[in-house]
């Protein structure tokens, strides 16, 4: 079956310093691979989505950046952290067309 | 511009009572729609679905209701269990429109069932 891991699942980090998350997916190849936040308060908006190794096509324009290195891997990344890149970072995986989004556990950051 | 609306941010329902939860969409292209269950501190889990083709789908206890005039689907929990309680989450995507799948959620109904 298959799995999505994600982490870490906390993370604290000051204002200004870089940020990385790491996403793989377990037991399926070529998944399509997507990154989406949850702010305090607001629902699910996407950030990036990627259809392959190297393909990310990006939502919103903000300080972020992600990256897929390798089939099943998606890295989001951030050279300066703001204090509004806080929330709540979830990674989802799908595969075929017309079945759903399976999300990780998510990564709770607090800029301070 | 929110193409998915949750009006509801809370909904309160007694155990074994029906809880129903609305969604209204304003994008005529969406043709696919989904409901996710979100404990804290987890991801969301995907509970059911329904294509535009269709005007209801039933799951065990979940029911989704789909309405395209009027733009708005509903989910049913018959019958409410403590163990509902959670955020749900409505999402809806255009699949006709390509390979470039995107879900666009709304913003959460807090579920909560009373024992």
């Amino acid at each position: 079956s298959q799995t999505i891991h994600q982490w870490p699942a906390t993370l604290v980090q000051p204002v200004g310093s870089p940020l990385s998350l790491e996403c793989t997916v377990e037991g399926t190849s070529n998944p399509n691979l997507y990154w989406y936040r949850q702010a305090a308060g607001r629902g699910l908006q996407l950030l990036f989505y990627s259809v392959g190794i190297g393909q990310i096509s990006s939502e919103v324009p903000q300080n972020l950046s992600a990256s897929r290195p390798q089939d099943r891997q998606f890295i989001l990344s951030s050279k300066k952290l703001l204090l509004s890149d806080s929330g709540f970072y979830l990674c989802a995986w799908r595969g075929d067309r017309a079945s759903p989004l399976h999300f990780g556990n998510g990564t709770r950051l607090t800029v301070t | 511009d929110q193409q998915v609306k949750q009006n509801s941010p809370s909904l309160s329902v007694q155990e074994g009572r029906i809880s129903i939860l609305n969604c209204d969409y304003t994008n005529s292209m969406f043709d696919y729609f989904l409901w996710y269950k979100k404990y804290p501190a987890e991801g969301p889990t995907f509970l059911i679905s329904i294509s535009s083709i269709k005007d209801k789908n039933e799951d065990g206890r979940f029911t989704v209701f789909l309405n395209k005039s009027a733009k708005h689907l509903s989910l049913h929990i018959v019958p409410s269990q403590p163990g509902d309680s959670a955020v749900y989450f409505c999402a809806a995507s255009n699949l006709s429109g390509g390979s470039n799948y995107k879900l666009t959620f709304g913003k959460g109904t807090l579920l909560t069932v009373n024992p």
